[in-house]
C-alpha cells in the first residue's frame, strides 16, 4: 500500500463547478500536510498547507481528520486556469521534513 | 525572495559523460532535497540534506552522487548514466527539518535530463 493514495482521475468539470479531491495516508507520525499545485512540465507550487482546523483560501478549503487520517481539497466556482495536477503531501517531520508525494490527481476545467 | 534556482534547465548528455546539477537558495532554509519525476507520476525523493549533512539516501545508485558545498548550495554529480535516468530533476528547500512545524518546501523550475 502505498504511503498516500489519491484518486488519480482526471476530473473534467465545467467552470463555475465545485470538484473535491481526497488524500489517505498511512503513516500516523505523519505531521504536516500540503496540497502542491503542478502545471504540466512546470514543478510543483505549494496551493496550501492544511491544519487541523481546516482552512480556507479563497476558492480553496483543505480539510485533515486525523483519526481517519484523510486530507481534502475542495474548489469553489472552477475556473479554466485551474487545470493542473494536484499533489497531496506528507511530510514526516519526525525523518527529517521526509516530504511523501501522492501520485497526484489530475483536473481538467472546460469551458 | 522565495525562491529556488536550478541550472541548467536543460542536458543532453551520453552515457560516458560527467555532468553536475546546480541548485541555489537564498531563504536561509537548511533542508535541501534533490526529487526525480518521471513524465506522469510525482517527485520521488532521491536524497536530503539537513544542515548541510546527508540525512536520507533513498537508496539511490552510486552514479548520482549528491554534494552540500554550503547551506545554500546544492549539487548532483552525474556520472555514467543510463537512458532510463531521463527524467525531470528537482531541487527543493524547507525552513528547519528537525522543527515539528509545518515545513513547506519550494520548488526550483527542474532540470529536464535526456540520456543518449
Amino acid at each position: 500500500r502505498k504511503e498516500v493514495e489519491q484518486d488519480p482521475g482526471p476530473f473534467n468539470v465545467p467552470e463555475g463547478a465545485t470538484v473535491a479531491f481526497n488524500c489517505t495516508y498511512s503513516n500516523s507520525a505523519s505531521q504536516s500536510f500540503f496540497w502542491y499545485r503542478q502545471d504540466c512540465r512546470k514543478e510543483p507550487k505549494l496551493l496550501m498547507s492544511v491544519y487541523s482546523s481546516g482552512n480556507e483560501d479563497g476558492r480553496f478549503t483543505a480539510q485533515l481528520n486525523r483519526a481517519s487520517q484523510y486530507i481534502s481539497l475542495l474548489i469553489r466556482d472552477s475556473k479554466l486556469s485551474d487545470s493542473a495536477t494536484y499533489l497531496c503531501v506528507v511530510n514526516r517531520v519526525t525523518n527529517t521534513g521526509k516530504l511523501i508525494f501522492g501520485q497526484g490527481t489530475t483536473l481538467q476545467v472546460k469551458p | 525572495d522565495t525562491e529556488v534556482t536550478q541550472t541548467p534547465k536543460h542536458l543532453v548528455m551520453g552515457m560516458t559523460n560527467k555532468k553536475s546539477l546546480k541548485c541555489e537558495q537564498h531563504m536561509g532554509h537548511r533542508a535541501m532535497y534533490w526529487y526525480k519525476q518521471k513524465a506522469k507520476k510525482p517527485p520521488e525523493l532521491m536524497f536530503v540534506y539537513s544542515y548541510e549533512k546527508l540525512s536520507i539516501n533513498e537508496s539511490v545508485p552510486s552514479r548520482f552522487s549528491p554534494e552540500c558545498p554550503n547551506s545554500s548550495l546544492l549539487n548532483l554529480h552525474l556520472h555514467a548514466l543510463q537512458p532510463e535516468d531521463s527524467a525531470l530533476y528537482l531541487c527543493a528547500s524547507s525552513q528547519d527539518p528537525t522543527l515539528t512545524m509545518v515545513t513547506e518546501a519550494f520548488f526550483g523550475q527542474g532540470t529536464r535530463l535526456t540520456v543518449v
